[in-house]
């Protein structure tokens, strides 16, 4: 079964700084990968989705970018942070079956 | 036609109680209905799903009940208990990307 890492779990923030969240699988090769956002009491947004190194789709138009360097690594970052970037990240994957995420631990952001 | 519309949005039930959340759906290409479980700081888990192909999928104490044309599921649990206390998402997926649609959550509290 497929584990995936994120880190760090909490974040604070200053309004335009850089920002990078990682996120890294194990137990599966070549999986699909996505980063959701969720806001405080809200649902789950979908930011990007990537199928393969090197290929990002973007869901929403936003402050954020997604890169994907290695099969197993998906990075979500940030040139200059703003307020409505705060929120909790999380990293999902469906494995080898591709039905059924799973899901990082998530990391809180903050940005003050 | 993407989304997925969840309610109610809370929901508050005695100990032994029946909780009962619903979702719709617009796409006919969604083949997959799954719900999550999410505890506070923590990232969604995979709780039980069904796919189009049956009515009624049951797992413990967690029943999916699936109306096709009525474009409807619905997650029950039976004898809630006070650890049942979480934020419960419906999902649906379809297509080559195998994107996650989620609804936009209930937040279920099991009074003791």
């Amino acid at each position: 079964s497929q584990t995936i890492h994120q880190w760090p779990a909490t974040l604070v923030q200053p309004v335009g700084s850089p920002l990078s969240l990682e996120c890294t699988v194990e137990g599966t090769s070549n999986p699909n990968l996505y980063w959701y956002r969720q806001a405080a009491g809200r649902g789950l947004q979908l930011l990007f989705y990537s199928i393969g190194i090197d290929q990002i789709s973007s869901e929403v138009p936003q402050n954020l970018s997604a890169s994907r360097p290695q099969d197993r690594q998906f990075i979500l970052s940030s040139k200059k942070l703003l307020l409505s970037d705060s929120g909790f990240y999380l990293c999902a994957s469906p494995g080898q079956s591709n039905y059924g995420y799973t899901f990082g631990s998530g990391t809180r952001l903050t940005v003050v | 036609q993407q989304q997925v519309k969840q309610s109610p949005q809370s929901l508050i039930v005695q100990k032994g109680g029946i909780s009962i959340i619903n979702c719709a759906y617009e796409n006919t290409a969604f083949d997959y209905f799954p719900w999550y479980q999410q505890f506070p700081g923590k990232g969604p888990a995979l709780l039980i799903a069904i796919r189009p192909d049956v009515s009624e999928k049951k797992e413990g104490r967690f029943t999916i009940s699936f109306n096709k044309s009525a474009k409807q599921f619905s997650l029950h649990i039976m004898d809630s208990q006070p650890g049942d206390s979480a934020t419960y998402f419906c999902a649906a997926d379809g297509g080559a990307t195998n994107k996650l649609i989620f609804g936009t959550g209930t937040l279920l509290a099991v009074q003791p």
